[in-house]
C-alpha cells in the first residue's frame, strides 16, 4: 500500500466550478500535512499547510481527520490559473516530505 | 522567501557518462537536504536524505553507488548520476528547508530533466 494515495484525477472542470480532492495516508505516525501545486516541468510549491482543525485561503480549503487518516482539498470557484497537478504531502517526524501521486486539474473556459 | 537553485535545469548526456547536479541554498543554510527523483505521471520519490558532514541516507532500492551524494558545506549538496544509463532519464529535485520543524514550508529547486541517450 503506498504511504499517501490521491484521486487519480484528472478532474476536467468549467470555470468557476467547485471541486474537491481527497486524499489518504497509511502512518498514523504522520505529524504534518501540506498541499503543494506542481506546473508542468516545474518544481512543486507549496499551496497550503492542513491543520486538524481545517484551514482555508481564500477560495482553498483543506480539511484533515486524523482518525480517517483522511485529508481533502476543495477549490471554489475555480480560475483557468488553477489548472494544475495537486500533491498530497505527509510528514513525519525527522523525515522528508512524502508525496502523493498527484491528481490533475484543468480548468477551462 | 527562501530561495533553493538548482543546476543545470536539463542535461542530455550519452549513456556510460556521470552527470553532477548541484543543489544551493542560496539564503540559508540547510544542514538537511532531500533528492527526489520524478517519472512522468509519477509521484515523487524520495531518493536520500544529504546530511552536512556525513554519509547520505538512503531510500530503500536506491543504490548508493550509482547516486553519489556530496554534502560538503551548509549550503550545497550534489548528486552525481554515475555510469547513466536510458532508465536514469527522469527529472530530478532537491530541497530543503530554511527553518528545521515539521510545519515549515520545504522549498525546492528548479529541478533537472535528465535524459540520457
Amino acid at each position: 500500500r503506498k504511504e499517501v494515495e490521491q484521486d487519480p484525477g484528472p478532474f476536467n472542470v468549467p470555470e468557476g466550478a467547485t471541486v474537491a480532492f481527497n486524499c489518504t495516508y497509511s502512518n498514523s505516525a504522520s505529524q504534518s500535512f501540506f498541499w503543494y501545486r506542481q506546473d508542468c516541468r516545474k518544481e512543486p510549491k507549496l499551496l497550503m499547510s492542513v491543520y486538524s482543525s481545517g484551514n482555508e485561503d481564500g477560495r482553498f480549503t483543506a480539511q484533515l481527520n486524523r482518525a480517517s487518516q483522511y485529508i481533502s482539498l476543495l477549490i471554489r470557484d475555480s480560475k483557468l490559473s488553477d489548472s494544475a497537478t495537486y500533491l498530497c504531502v505527509v510528514n513525519q517526524a525527522g523525515t522528508a516530505l512524502i508525496f502523493g501521486k498527484g491528481t490533475t486539474l484543468s480548468v477551462s473556459s | 522567501g527562501a530561495v533553493v537553485s538548482q543546476h543545470p535545469s536539463w542535461v542530455i548526456c550519452k549513456s556510460g557518462t556521470s552527470v553532477k547536479i548541484e543543489c544551493r541554498s542560496l539564503d540559508f543554510q540547510a544542514t538537511t537536504m532531500f533528492w527526489y527523483r520524478q517519472f512522468p505521471k509519477q509521484s515523487l520519490m524520495l531518493m536520500a536524505t544529504s546530511n552536512e558532514g556525513s554519509k547520505a541516507t538512503y531510500e530503500q532500492g536506491v543504490e548508493k553507488d550509482k547516486f553519489l551524494i556530496n554534502h560538503a558545506s551548509l549550503t550545497l549538496s550534489t548528486l552525481t548520476v554515475t555510469s547513466a544509463h536510458p532508465e536514469d532519464s527522469s527529472f530530478y529535485i532537491c530541497s530543503a528547508r530554511a527553518v528545521p520543524g515539521l510545519n515549515t514550508e520545504a522549498f525546492f529547486g528548479q529541478g533537472t530533466r535528465l535524459t540520457v541517450v
